[in-house]
Parts: C-alpha cells; structure tokens; sequence
C-alpha cells in the first residue's frame, strides 16, 4: 500500500495567517494516464470530509482561492493564505491514483 | 446539489451482520463510483472499497475482503455495504462518497453485546 506522510500532526495558526501542509507519498503518484490523482479534504468538527482540492491544484467548486495546491510526484503541499475561523479542522490529503486508496494521517489546524 | 443520505445508527451483537445504505439524488448514479470510508473514533480515514453502479462492478480493500459487501440498486439510486460477522473493531462511523466530490452524513455502527 501507498504510504501518505503528513506534516505536520498539528499546526497553529493566527487568524489571517497562512500555513502550509505537506503530504508526501511512498511512490510516485502518477497515474499511467499522465494525471496525477492526489487530493485534499477539510473535515471539520462533527462534520464529513469535504473536498477541497483534486488532482494536485484543482479548487473544487465554491473554494475560495485561499486554498492553493501544489506539487509533483511523491511530494505535494497545500497552502492557506489568510486564515478564517471556517478553516479550522483536520485537513487530509488522498491518494487514488493506485489501489487500495489510501489518506494521509491528518493535520490539525487550530488557533494559536 | 449532490447528495447522499446514509442510513441511521446501528447498534449490533458480536458475531451478526448489519447493512448500511447511502442514497443518492442530484446526479446520474449509475455515471458515478461510490466509495466507502471507514472513520475509527479519534482515528484517520480508511478505504473500504468501491462500487460502479452503472455495471456493479467492485474493488476492495483487501484489508476489507470478506468483511464489507458493496452493492447498488439502480431503481432505487440507493449504495449498500454489509458487514459481516462484526467484532469491537469494527465499531466505527462509515461514510459513503464520491471521489467527484460529496460525502454522505456518515452512520455510526456500535458492536457491543
């Protein structure tokens, strides 16, 4: 199975502040098809995950450009800029690219 | 919009089998897999396996094989995964969705005797 490495465990953040997450994965997650299938999910308390970002740098629809994905092959980061109470929660990355699919251990955000 | 309505909680014996449903609405069903997550208490998130509904095919966990049953009913838009012979560490909150984005609320499934 595909290990996904997150970091870090937990992170605190001032409101307005901005923050990386970083997500790096045991082999390459390109797909034979030239995609990349690496996303990121929010899940806030008591709440399902919800789709953030897909495919690396994609915003899912009615993500505000707060939210920036990048990276390639074994190693991916998600930006945050401008921190909201909103944002609070754990964020996950997920790799689907080979089976099974398998998540990072998760990210917490909090404040400081 | 998507959505997907899980069935409510379940309280089960050791030993006993329970079914969980996932209705969808807002989209094509049969155009779209259906993905089950199994959430531990305190614990990350962890693939259970995937339905097709347009043709019924499956992929499993094999960590799941034998444990989780995936099937889907067409005329009903309705997703199901049955898990069989339960013990304490199945006792979990299970979620259904979409990678194309959508979860379902989520149902907690409590073993205990």
């Amino acid at each position: 199975d595909v290990l996904m490495t997150q970091t870090p465990v937990s992170l605190p953040v001032s409101l307005g502040g901005q923050v990386s997450i970083s997500c790096r994965s045991s082999q390459s997650l390109v797909h034979s098809d030239g995609n990349t299938y690496l996303h990121w999910y929010l899940q806030k308390p008591g709440q399902s995950p919800q789709l953030l970002i897909y495919r690396v740098s994609n915003r899912f629809s009615g993500v505000p450009d707060r939210f920036s994905g990048s990276g390639s092959g074994t190693d991916f980061t998600l930006k945050i800029s401008r921190v909201e109470p909103e944002d609070l929660g754990v964020y996950y990355c997920l790799q689907s690219t080979h089976f099974p699919l398998t998540f990072g251990s998760g990210t917490k955000l909090e404040i400081k | 919009q998507v959505q997907l309505q899980q069935s409510g909680a379940e309280l089960v014996k050791p030993g006993s089998s329970v079914k969980i449903s996932c209705k969808a609405s807002g989209y094509t069903f049969t155009s779209y897999d259906m993905h089950w997550i199994k959430q531990q208490p305190g614990n990350g998130l962890e693939w259970i396996g995937w339905i097709y509904p347009g043709n019924g095919n499956t992929k499993y966990n094999q960590k799941f094989n034998g444990k989780a049953t995936l099937t889907a009913d067409k005329s009903s838009s309705t997703a199901y995964m049955q898990l069989s012979s339960l013990t304490s560490e199945d006792s979990a909150v299970y979620f259904c969705a979409r990678t194309a984005g959508g979860w379902g609320q989520g149902t907690l499934v409590t073993v205990s005797s």
